[in-house]
């Protein structure tokens, strides 16, 4: 079956530290693979996705996540977190094998301190 | 801006009562999804429509129902509203049927006293 973890509920960093949120998946074949953000009372904005090629895929705001078919993990990371990043991020895989659904982990809340 | 419109954005509705949550999706996307968000269940896929068709159905209770207009704006029906219900309602869109890239609206927060 299908699925996403997001083994973390919930991390706090340093504003200007590093920043990694894991991220595992359960899919049977090459899987499309997608970051979303959500700030308060928004809706979810996509980061970055993978569906082929390169495995390090640039998104916006300066993130960038690494798609390791091996370890079954797309790590959403940015080398210097701001302020704003704060917010909650998910983690997603979908694809042909899914019947066109998207599977959503539950999510990582990010807080920043100054 | 996603170009997914939602309405209304709050509703505060009583138990037994049914509302009707309406989604416009971006210009040219066929599909629309609807997805549940609380605090307990995290994300949940509710439904899909594609092009007026549904396409999947996920963890969507007998009470609820929704469909695809022909101008392919989508509308949820909540009904027999129970308190468990509160939650955000997501409508999402894309252009095909396959798990391409989502675009999501602002939700609509539904709150059952």
């Amino acid at each position: 079956a299908q699925s996403v973890t997001q083994p973390d509920i919930h991390i706090t960093v340093s504003e200007g530290a590093s920043l990694e949120l894991r991220c595992n998946y359960s899919y049977g074949a090459t899987p499309y693979l997608f970051w979303y953000v959500q700030s308060p009372g928004q809706g979810l904005q996509l980061l970055l996705k993978y569906f082929s090629g390169d495995t390090l895929v640039q998104g916006i705001k300066g993130f960038e996540a690494e798609f390791k078919r091996s370890q079954s993990s797309f790590n959403l990371r940015k080398p210097s977190v701001h302020w704003s990043d704060a917010a909650e991020y998910f983690c997603a895989v979908g694809g042909v094998d899914t019947g066109n659904q998207f599977y959503f982990g539950t999510g990582t809340s990010l807080t920043v301190i100054p | 801006d996603s170009g997914v419109t939602q309405t209304p954005k709050h509703l505060i509705t009583a138990t037994g009562q049914r509302v009707t949550l309406r989604c416009s999706p971006r210009s040219g996307d066929l599909s629309v999804y609807w997805y549940q968000q609380s605090l307990d269940q995290g994300l949940q896929f509710l439904i899909q429509y594609y092009n007026g068709e549904e396409r999947a159905k996920g963890n969507i209770l007998e009470r609820f129902s929704a469909q695809q207009f022909p101008d392919l704006h989508s509308e949820l029906n909540l009904s027999s509203l129970e308190l468990g219900d509160s939650a955000l309602y997501f409508c999402a869109s894309s252009a095909g049927t396959g798990a391409g890239e989502l675009f999501f609206g602002e939700g609509s927060r539904l709150t059952v006293l």
